[in-house]
């Protein structure tokens, strides 16, 4: 089945630009999906389709994606961006349901 | 405004059953895909079984095929996901969630709206 990579781990400082990766055979190929978990809470999906947004999502949030590895991006981070990220994508097979293994973005 | 709201969590026996129920408001459940989301303690997100529109389209995760069912109730707008056959690893928060079809050439989900989930518990 289809397997995705995402770094256990990211620190940043406010301001700065937080970069989550996600990897996986061809990703360009599909489209790739992120959300926020925070602790207690339902997740909430920042980014569609690589690079779109919901509605009420800042545009701090981006995304690209391209080869074997989609980025999430998070711009001039704040505190309450503290979150695990998830990268999701959606295959052909019989379970087509897929998350990567989730990053937690710390801002220090 | 749409609403997800799961129950049915509980404690229960490895081996043993229990059934999740999806109560869905502010949209018809039929004109969606839905799925169930698990998090066990200290884990990801793992997606578990998904419905499609058409009621007879369902896939399981490796991890529970054979032993869970998604199935729905359109007279009372609730999805349901029956669970057999528990084992520890099943301990998990569960969520059920809408899912929209991104762009392109075929229907890549995502899941834009989520419950807030409910608890099952795993102990003999």
């Amino acid at each position: 089945s289809y397997a995705l990579t995402q770094p256990p781990s990211v620190s940043v400082a406010p301001g700065q630009t937080a970069r989550i990766s996600c990897g996986g055979k061809n990703i360009g190929l599909l489209n790739v999906h992120w959300y926020q978990k925070k602790p207690g809470q339902a997740p909430v999906l920042v980014v569609f389709d690589d690079d779109d947004r919901p509605s009420g999502i800042p545009d701090r949030f981006t995304g690209s994606n391209s080869g074997n590895t989609a980025t999430l991006i998070i711009n001039r981070v704040e505190a309450g961006d503290e979150a695990d990220y998830y990268c999701q994508v959606w295959d052909r097979s019989d379970h087509p349901g897929v998350f990567g293994g989730g990053t937690k973005v710390t801002v220090v | 405004e749409v609403q997800l709201s799961e129950s049915g969590g509980g404690l229960a026996q490895p081996g043993g059953s229990l059934r999740l129920s999806c109560a869905v408001s502010g949209i018809n459940l039929d004109d969606y895909a839905m799925s169930w989301v698990r998090q066990a303690p200290g884990k990801g997100l793992e997606w578990v079984s998904v419905m499609k529109t058409d009621g007879g389209s369902t896939y399981y995760a490796d991890s529970v095929k054979g032993r869970f069912t998604i199935f729905r109730d359109i007279s009372k707008n609730t999805l349901h996901l029956e669970m057999n056959s528990l084992r520890a690893e099943d301990a998990a928060l569960y969520y059920c969630a809408r899912m929209r079809c991104g762009s392109g050439s075929y229907c890549m989900y995502f899941f834009d709206i989520w419950g807030q989930g409910t608890q099952v518990t795993l102990s003999s």
